[in-house]
Formats: structure tokens, sequence, C-alpha cells
């Protein structure tokens, strides 16, 4: 099984639109959630972390994770053709031999259309 | 957060040679992970740098082909030796950007390709 799964899309929309992107984690004792963004050609930015269970906002983001489903999202609100890029999940599986590493997830494509 | 400089940004180099990547960050860390992404594919890691003690390589990665080097708490080396095709890849340094958060900044990468 998968440790981190996600929606490889591409998943288009409208620009103005909300752009909802989904990630599911294998792992129950996982304690630590984050989202990155990658341009094409370029390194992952960290934009949202989310450790407890409900939503987590931060202008246009918001995370939402629910760990008895193992559960994680992102929403990105009235997205922008800037918003185009890869949506990278990473989840930090606690009681790894090398602590603190991150397990990715292999992207979600997301496309905004003006 | 932590800046990171990492050079080179990419390189070709003939199959049977060696590159090492370097990263230098603005503030000490005790933790560095190297990580590769191999095209269309999500980050993996290689391996976690301390300083002072050897590094520690994933399932599926050795010392002997990927040589790491942690000389002090604000730089890091990593060698993919012995390079094949296969070697090609992107390959990114990062460190946690804040104290006890797990999240992690990268550098810009090194986009290496092996002919």
């Amino acid at each position: 099984q998968k440790e981190v799964e996600q929606n490889s899309g591409p998943l288009s929309v409208p620009e103005g639109a909300i752009a909802s992107l989904n990630c599911t984690y294998s792992d129950r004792v996982s304690q630590s959630f984050f989202w990155y963004r990658q341009y094409s050609g370029k390194s992952p930015e960290l934009i949202m972390s989310i450790y407890s269970n409900g939503d987590k906002e931060d202008g246009r983001f918001t995370a939402q994770l629910n760990k008895a489903s193992q559960y994680v999202s992102l929403l990105i609100r009235d997205s922008q053709p800037s918003d185009s890029a890869t949506y990278l999940c990473a989840v930090n599986i606690k009681g790894r031999r090398s602590q603190g590493n991150l397990i990715f997830g292999k992207g979600t494509k997301l496309s905004v259309k003006p | 957060s932590a800046v990171i400089s990492q050079k080179p940004s990419r390189d070709i180099c003939q199959r049977g040679t060696s590159l090492t990547i370097q990263c230098q960050v603005d503030s000490q860390v005790t933790m560095m992970f190297w990580y590769r992404q191999q095209p269309g594919q999500s980050l993996t890691l290689i391996a976690t740098a301390n300083q002072g003690s050897e590094a520690t390589y994933e399932s599926g990665f050795v010392i002997d082909k990927f040589p790491i080097s942690r000389p002090n708490l604000t730089f890091s080396t990593l060698t993919v030796s012995n390079m094949s095709p296969e070697d090609s890849s992107i390959y990114l340094c990062s460190v946690d950007s804040q104290p006890n958060s797990y999240g992690y900044t990268f550098g810009s990468g090194t986009r290496l390709t092996v002919v």
C-alpha cells in the first residue's frame, strides 16, 4: 500500500473557482501534514502545514485534516492562473529510522484556465 | 525560514563519472536531507545527513553510490558516483523550515543528465 496517495490529475478549474486537492495516507500515527507547490522546473515550496483535525486557513488556502479517515485536503479559493502548478502532499511518518523526514505523494497537477 | 544555496543548478555528465552537489544553508541546522525527483515522479528521500556522524540512507540507496559529507552545521555535499543514464534526475537538498516543524525548505535543485 502506497504511503501517501494523490490523484495525479490534471485538475482543471476556471479562474475564480475553488480548486480542491485531496490526499490520503496510510500511517495512522502520522502527526504532521504539509502541502507544497511546485512550479515546473522549480523546487517545492511549502505553502501549508496542519497538525490537528479540522481546518486551517491562510489567505486563499485552506487545509483540512481528518485523522480518523486518514485524509488531508487543500482548498484554493478564487483560483488564479498563477496557481497552476503541481501540488505535493507530504506526511511526516513517525517511527521511521530517520526522524523528521517526509513522505511525498506524487502530486496533483492543477491548471487554472483564464 | 532558512535559505539554501545549491549548486550546480544543472549539469550534463558522461556515463561512469561522478558529480558532487553542494548545499550551503544560511543558518545552522541539525539535519539536512537529500532527495531525488525523477522525471514525472515525486520526491524520494535518499539520505539524512547529520553533522559529526555518518549519513542515514533510505532503502535502495547506498553510501558507495551516494556518498555524503556534512563537515559542519551549514554545509553538505552529495556525490552521485559512477553515473549511468538512470541517475538522470533532479537532486534536492532540504532542511527543516522551523525548529521541530518538520516542514522543509528546499534548495533550488540540481538537474542532472547522464549521457
